[in-house]
């Protein structure tokens, strides 16, 4: 079945760092593709998405391309501020037949930034 | 900007009892989904609901049911309580290719 494999982490940076947080995906069909961000006790917003191929999806200075020939959305940052840090889950959403639109989760990276 | 809100946000039960969680979507969003998050890990999609019927289901034992009511919201009832049901539960609506948009979820611990 469709799957998402993310970095472990903690992944831990001084504010200013450059991130990188790996995913890739394992899917039958052409999913859409989404990083969400849970900071402590909340629950999940949408931090970006992608709906095909070659598309770069970005906000708040985070970016992730969608890449069908590597199955890969890395997210990343140039710059990283200790508001960052939070837990990072990348997803997959594909329509199954019965036109269930169900996001599968990774299981979350969590990143520490450090001033 | 969110317009998802659940609750109660936090929630304790004992084993073997019953729990009734809500949640009302975002305007204009007709596809409510559930989903338990257990502790460290990801979200895990428990059901569906599309225009007040249940549009697809996860790997949970019927006694995890749902409603969807005519203006969308919707509730998550659990029946015969376990331990390991100790989780965050999240809502989440949504609308085609747009992402979905999830509550601030409510905190079950069973005991």
């Amino acid at each position: 079945g469709d799957s998402v494999t993310q970095m472990e982490g903690p992944v831990t940076l001084s504010e200013e760092a450059f991130l990188t947080i790996n995913c890739t995906y394992t899917a039958t069909g052409y999913p859409s593709l989404f990083w969400y961000v849970q900071y402590p006790g909340e629950g999940l917003q949408l931090l970006l998405k992608a709906t095909k191929a070659d598309d770069k999806g970005s906000n708040k200075g985070f970016e992730a391309t969608y890449r069908k020939e590597t199955t890969s959305f890395h997210l990343e940052k140039g710059s990283v501020q200790v508001s960052d840090s939070a837990v990072y889950f990348c997803a997959l959403s594909s329509y199954n037949l019965d036109n269930t639109d169900k996001l599968i989760f990774g299981t979350g990276t969590r990143l520490q930034v450090f001033p | 900007e969110t317009g998802v809100t659940q609750s109660p946000t936090h929630l304790i039960k004992t084993r073997g009892q019953q729990v009734t969680l809500r949640c009302s979507s975002q305007s204009g969003h007709n596809t409510v989904s559930w989903y338990q998050q257990a502790l460290g890990q990801g979200p895990q999609f428990i059901f569906q609901y599309y225009r007040e019927e249940e549009n697809g289901r996860g790997n949970f034992p019927p006694r995890f049911s749902g409603l969807q009511f005519p203006n969308y919201s919707s509730e998550l009832n659990v029946n015969a309580l376990e331990l390991d049901d100790s989780a965050l539960y999240l809502c989440a609506s949504s609308a085609r290719d747009r992402g979905a948009f999830f509550g601030q979820g409510t905190r079950l611990t069973v005991v």
